[in-house]
């Protein structure tokens, strides 16, 4: 089945700079890639999500590159803000079939 | 709109107990998922339901634990009898489509069983 590994467990940076927090995954017939924003206390919130069709998609602050060929994906947060920490999980899935979540990254931003 | 909503929020028990998790999916959605998230193993799938009908549940740990969703709006998780390593956080989510769409998870429920 799916394998999903995130890297790394923990990031911190300080604030307006950029973080990056890439994921792998093992079969290549996955073709939905979300991301998960998870703030204490609370369940995962979507926040940006990418099909295999697409290289790149970019909201706002928030952007996810897909590489196939390489069976891996990447969030990129600019310009980090306090509010943008959190714990980010990737996750990838196979047409209809299950969700499969990295373990998840801890991103702190220091003021 | 709500949001998928769960109850109870926390929930201490002493092991041998009986515990139910209930969870009211986004109204319209029609696939319902039960999750488990803990520090060691994170978030894992234990059923999924769509249009009511139980679809996967591999992920469920043994027979302790059972899932029922009687109608599109509410649906259970229960354990019994409870044991200590069951401590987590179960999460209940939706989606509109069989799958295909987009997750929607509630709140959680942090379950301690002592």
């Amino acid at each position: 089945g799916e394998n999903v590994e995130q890297h790394p467990s923990t990031l911190s940076v300080q604030e307006g700079d950029s973080a990056v927090i890439k994921c792998t995954y093992s079969d290549s017939a996955s073709n939905y890639f979300p991301w998960y924003k998870q703030e204490l206390g609370k369940g995962p919130q979507l926040i940006i999500d990418i099909r295999s069709n697409v290289g790149e998609k970019k909201d706002q602050r928030i952007a996810v590159t897909l590489n196939k060929t390489a069976k891996h994906f990447s969030l990129h947060i600019t310009e980090t803000q306090p509010e943008d920490s959190a714990v980010y999980f990737c996750a990838a899935r196979k047409g209809a079939q299950k969700l499969v979540f990295g373990q998840g990254t801890r991103l702190t931003i220091n003021p | 709109d709500a949001g998928v909503i769960q109850s109870p929020r926390h929930e201490v028990t002493e092991m041998g107990q009986e515990v139910t998790l209930r969870c009211k999916p986004i109204s319209g959605h029609n696939s319902l998922f039960w999750y488990r998230q803990t520090m060691m193993r994170g978030l894992e799938l234990l059923i999924y339901f769509n249009n009511n009908v139980p679809i996967d549940d591999s992920g469920m740990p043994e027979d302790r634990f059972s899932a029922k969703m009687p109608n599109a709006s509410f649906s259970t998780l229960k354990i019994q009898p409870s044991e200590p390593r069951d401590s987590a956080v179960y999460f209940c989510a939706s989606s509109r489509a069989s799958g295909q769409d987009t997750q929607y998870f509630g709140p959680g429920t942090r379950l301690t069983v002592l």
